[in-house]
């Protein structure tokens, strides 16, 4: 079964700290892994996907096939980071699916 | 980024009445549009994914009949909710991609329907 897991629906963390929201995945193929984030009462917008191993706005996460996760990661939490923030599974058949996602709430 | 536009971002309806959104690519052409759903404090769920110039795919337990998709172009897709009900009554969501296979898609900014 193709599933997209994010257990944590609330995350609360002081500015400054260490962040890392946690994503699993089902999927038999060859899995292409997304983050994409919601800022309050803006669209849904792609944040980084794990084939371009990059950093964006100091997130960055990385795809362990052994523990079929996709955790996203900032070492010092911001402010401006609260936000909802999805997992997304892309299949084989381009249609893409999404976690329940984990709402990021950084405390001054 | 491309810019993916949703019209009306609010709609009321009666009962019974249908109801039609419109998701429009801006500034690409997009072969493929998704539609999704999401209710409260949910995730966004895959309806229907379509492609120009053919029939819509929808998911399993998603109503062909109720949710009639229309891509007619590269630039426009249709979502038209028929016979509302109050239980449709929800956030309606598109996304469009601009290359077939490429992954990133680009979303609107959400329709959500009331339905009275």
């Amino acid at each position: 079964a193709q599933r997209v897991t994010q257990p944590e629906k609330l995350l609360s963390v002081f500015k400054g700290a260490p962040v890392e929201l946690k994503c699993n995945y089902s999927y038999s193929g060859s899995p292409e892994l997304f983050w994409y984030v919601q800022y309050s009462r803006q669209r849904l917008q792609l944040l980084l996907r794990h084939i371009s191993r990059e950093s964006i706005k100091g997130f960055t996460a990385d795809l362990n096939k052994g523990e079929t996760s996709f955790h996203l990661k900032k070492p010092f939490a911001q402010e401006e980071d609260s936000a909802m923030y999805y997992c997304a599974l892309k299949t084989g058949g381009f249609k893409t699916i999404f976690g329940a996602g984990t709402r990021l709430f950084v405390k001054a | 980024g491309a810019v993916v536009s949703q019209h009306p971002s609010w709609v009321i309806c009666k009962s019974g009445t249908s109801v039609k959104i419109e998701c429009r690519s801006l500034d690409f052409q997009a072969t493929t549009m998704f539609w999704y759903r999401q209710f409260p404090k949910q995730s966004l769920m895959l309806m229907a994914t379509s492609n120009e110039g053919s029939k819509a795919t929808y998911e399993q337990g998603v109503e062909k009949d109720k949710f009639l998709i229309n891509h007619a172009s590269l630039t426009l897709s249709t979502l038209t909710v028929t016979s509302a009900h109050p239980e449709d009554s929800s956030f309606y969501i598109c996304s469009a991609r601009d290359l077939p296979g490429v992954a990133e898609a680009f979303f609107g900014q959400g329709t959500r329907l009331t339905v009275v």
